[in-house]
């Protein structure tokens, strides 16, 4: 099975500020079909997750521009340009390149 | 709008069995593949399995192969978790999700979960 390992697992930061969360994976996430699939998704307190980006890069629907994904391989990273109250929560990335699925341990998002 | 309703949790004995249903609406069912994912208290995250849009291809986490069944009935628009020899460990939130969009890799819709207690 694909690992999933995420860092930081706690990041404190100061309101309007940028946040980075990092993912690395045990093995490359390219796909036999030539697509990378690595998501990234929030889960709010007391909510289900949420969709913010996928295959590395693209947003879902009605997430705000300040969150973006880059990376390849095996090295992604979710930024947040300015981070807002409502970003407070757990983000997870998940691999969909192999079954089975597999997630990072996710990294709390608190605001200082 | 898209809807998932789970329902189907509760308290269950060790070695016990449950059945999670998860209505779907809002969307073409059998165009999109679904999976459950669940999250024991205080845990993160943790895929389960999932289905193809026709049913034809199912996929297990490691953890619940051979205990747990993933199926759907397209005409009824809904999704099931048959879950056998129930552990402790099982113990979580139980989440219905379908894929964002074809080819995504990605779930971009979720139930609110069923939560699953396993205990003596």
């Amino acid at each position: 099975d694909i690992v999933m390992t995420q860092t930081p697992l706690s990041s404190p930061v100061t309101l309007g500020q940028p946040a980075s969360i990092s993912c690395r994976s045990s093995q490359s996430l390219v796909h036999s079909d030539g697509n990378t699939y690595l998501s990234w998704l929030q889960q709010r307190p007391g909510q289900p997750p949420r969709l913010l980006i996928y295959k590395i890069s693209n947003r879902f629907s009605g997430v705000p521009d300040r969150f973006s994904g880059s990376g390849a391989g095996t090295d992604f990273t979710l930024k947040i340009s300015r981070v807002e109250a409502e970003d407070v929560g757990v983000y997870y990335c998940l691999q969909g390149t192999q079954f089975p699925y597999t997630f990072g341990q996710g990294t709390k998002l608190e605001i200082k | 709008e898209v809807q998932l309703l789970e329902s189907g949790g509760g308290l269950v004995q060790p070695g016990g069995s449950l059945r999670l249903s998860c209505g779907a609406s809002g969307f073409t069912f059998s165009d999109y593949a679904m999976a459950w994912v669940r999250q024991a208290p205080g845990k993160g995250l943790e895929w389960v399995a999932a289905i193809s849009g026709s049913g034809g291809s199912t996929y297990y986490a490691d953890s619940v192969k051979g205990r747990f069944t993933i199926s759907r009935d397209n005409s009824e628009n809904t999704l099931y978790l048959q879950m056998n020899s129930l552990r402790a460990e099982d113990t979580a939130a139980h989440y219905c999700a379908r894929a964002a969009s074809y080819g995504s890799g990605s779930y971009g819709y979720w139930g609110q979960g069923t939560l699953v207690t396993v205990s003596s």
